[in-house]
Formats: structure tokens, sequence, C-alpha cells
């Protein structure tokens, strides 16, 4: 069966460092998306890609975080310098249409510690 | 935005009981997903179901788009169904939003 691939699994860091995490999709999906999931709370939405172009960034920190899909397939998502507040798991998912709807599939995630 | 709200919030249960869990949300959807998260992190795709019925061994789905409700049916509940259920719904263009998540906990 076809997977999200993510790295790594867990990143521990020191707060002012930076830290980047990489998302191959399942092939063939065009819609790319990262998600954090803060402990003890649903996944948000930090950025969504269609190819290599951003749908939706609103929720991105753009003053620490950026995220690149430069030839519409994998994606980076980097974050500089890292904070306390950081600490979360970093997800991604590729998605299909399905009767016009975009059905989600997620990678394992990418556990961030920042100390 | 779109709220959703997913009940109960915990749940524990003895290994070969039933259990239904609840979704609701605040406005029309075309898209309405549950995942299990495992303990180990990861979001499995349970059922797409923006609508209608959905069976999957153990587990089926009922939608009623029209009452704004999902819930999720498990049966003979094993140790392995452990871990948190999420919905999580669209509306028109917008993203894709979770819900609260039930914790389901199973003892042997």
């Amino acid at each position: 069966e076809a997977e999200v691939a993510q790295s790594p699994r867990y990143k521990i860091t020191e707060k002012s460092q930076a830290v980047a995490f990489w998302c191959d999709p399942i092939s063939g999906h065009a819609t790319l998306y990262w998600y954090r999931q803060i402990l003890g709370q649903g996944p948000e939405l930090l950025v969504q890609f269609q190819d290599e172009s951003v749908v939706d960034d609103s929720q991105l920190p753009k003053d620490r975080f950026s995220a690149e899909r430069l030839k519409g397939v994998d994606s980076t998502l980097k974050i500089q310098p890292a904070e306390l507040g950081d600490s979360a798991m970093y997800l991604c998912a590729s998605s299909l249409l399905v009767s016009g709807a975009n059905v989600l599939t997620f990678g394992a995630g990418s556990r961030l510690t920042v100390l | 935005g779109i709220q959703v709200e997913q009940s109960p919030p915990d749940l524990i249960l003895q290994e070969g009981a039933n259990s239904t869990l609840r979704c609701n949300f605040s406005d029309s959807v075309n898209n309405l997903q549950w995942f299990h998260q495992n303990p180990w992190g990861q979001l499995i795709n349970l059922f797409y179901i923006p609508s209608g019925t959905k069976q999957n061994g153990r587990l089926s789905a009922t939608t009623v788009a029209t009452e704004r409700y999902s819930l999720l049916y498990i049966s003979s509940s094993q140790t392995t169904d452990s871990g948190v259920y999420f919905c999580a719904v669209l509306f028109g263009n917008e993203k894709l939003t979770f819900g609260t998540g039930t914790r389901l906990t199973i003892i042997p």
C-alpha cells in the first residue's frame, strides 16, 4: 500500500537552532499538507500545496517557518530559529480527489522536542 | 470558521464491548473523514464519509449531513483499538478542520 514518507521520525534540538523536516507524498497526489499537532489537541494546518504552489499558508508563522515544494513532489518544512513552543508532532499528508473532495492520507509524523 | 465537537472526550471500555463516538459540526460539509491516531502518533484514515453509512470489518460510520453529525461505531473492541479518534470536516473551499478527539482505552 502506498505511503506518505516522513523524516526524521524524532528530532531533539535546542532553542534557537534550525530544524528541517522532509515529506514525500504518495505518487500522483498533487496536494500536500503540513499539519502541526500539539499534545492533547487535534492537528492544525500550517501550509497546503497544490503541485508546487502554496494554496494556504495563513497559519504558518512566517517569521520562523518556511515550506517549499520546488518540483511539486517532495516537500521540506523548516523552522529557524526553533522555540520551546514549537515542540509538537509535525504531520505531512497528501490527498487524492474522491468525488470532488480531497481525501487525506497522513505520514507517520516527525516529533520535535525543543529544549 | 466551522466548529467541530467530539464526544465523549474519553472512553474506557473492557475488551469485547461496543462503542459509539460522535462528531457534531456547525455547518454543511462536503468532506468528512474519521481517523484513528495510534500510540505512535500516526493518523490512520478509517472512513471518508460525507453522508450515508459505510462499514469496514468491526468499524462502521454514519453521517447525517442534514442534521450535522457523524457517528463512528466500534464493535467487539480489541486492545489495538486504543488511541485517539478524530473526525475532520471540510466546508466549501476552507481547510480540513479537526475535532478535539475522543481518547479510547480498551482494557484487556
